[in-house]
């Protein structure tokens, strides 16, 4: 079935360092992808999305691109700041008939920037 | 325009009482969904409503689960007769459609945090 596999954390980096989290998934079609952030007691954002095959999602400097040929959303940065600390969830949504709708979620990834 | 709102936004009730945690969503979004975050599970899907669909219930961990949807808006999950693994997070999301290029992102709500004791 439809799922989610994200590289688990914690992830602690020095601010202005590089960041990779992977994210790889398992479908049935072609679903679009997203990344969602959770910032300290926060409810869930959507940081960046890409509906299509090597269509690359960007936001506050975080990019990521679709790859088909490998199943991957990783999410890059090319340099953290101390502002980015939070949890990042990698999901997708179901193509499936009986489940069409719900997003399956990556397990979380929490990110510790320092200064 | 406002986001999915959420409320209570905390709340602590004693086990085996009733809760009722409500959400509004997105307005003109068809589709709402409950999640529920907790340390040992992750983000856990619950229940899906679409339009005037029978809601897709199977998230639902037991029969003291229950949520409605009235005038295809405002939804209400029940809690019946707490228990302490209740404890977590519950998460509303709407989105526009369920599907389609760039309509079905969900939008989430800030959430209402549950302690049962």
């Amino acid at each position: 079935g439809d799922s989610v596999t994200q590289m688990e954390g914690p992830v602690t980096l020095s601010e202005e360092a590089f960041l990779t989290i992977n994210c790889t998934y398992t479908a049935t079609g072609y679903p679009s992808l997203f990344w969602y952030v959770q910032y300290p007691g926060e409810g869930l954002q959507l940081l960046l999305k890409a509906t299509k095959a090597d269509d690359k999602g960007s936001n506050k400097g975080f990019e990521a691109t679709y790859r088909k040929e490998t199943t991957s959303f990783h999410l890059e940065k090319g340099s953290v700041q101390v502002s980015d600390s939070a949890v990042y969830f990698c999901a997708l949504p179901s193509d499936r008939g009986s489940t069409l709708g719900r997003l399956y979620f990556g397990r979380g990834t929490q990110l510790t920037v320092w200064p | 325009g406002a986001g999915v709102s959420q409320s209570p936004s905390n709340k602590v009730t004693e086990k085996g009482k009733d809760v009722e945690l409500r959400c509004d969503p997105i307005s003109g979004h068809t589709a709402l969904y409950w999640y529920r975050q907790s340390l040992g599970q992750g983000l856990e899907f619950l229940i899906y409503f679409q339009g005037n669909s029978a809601p897709d219930k199977s998230g639902l961990p037991s029969d003291r689960f229950s949520a409605e949807r009235t005038g295809g808006s405002v939804s209400t999950l029940t809690i019946q007769r707490t228990q302490q693994e209740d404890s977590a997070v519950y998460l509303c999301a709407s989105s526009l459609l369920p599907r389609g290029v760039g309509a079905e992102t969900q939008y989430f709500g800030p959430g209402t945090r549950l302690l049962v004791l």
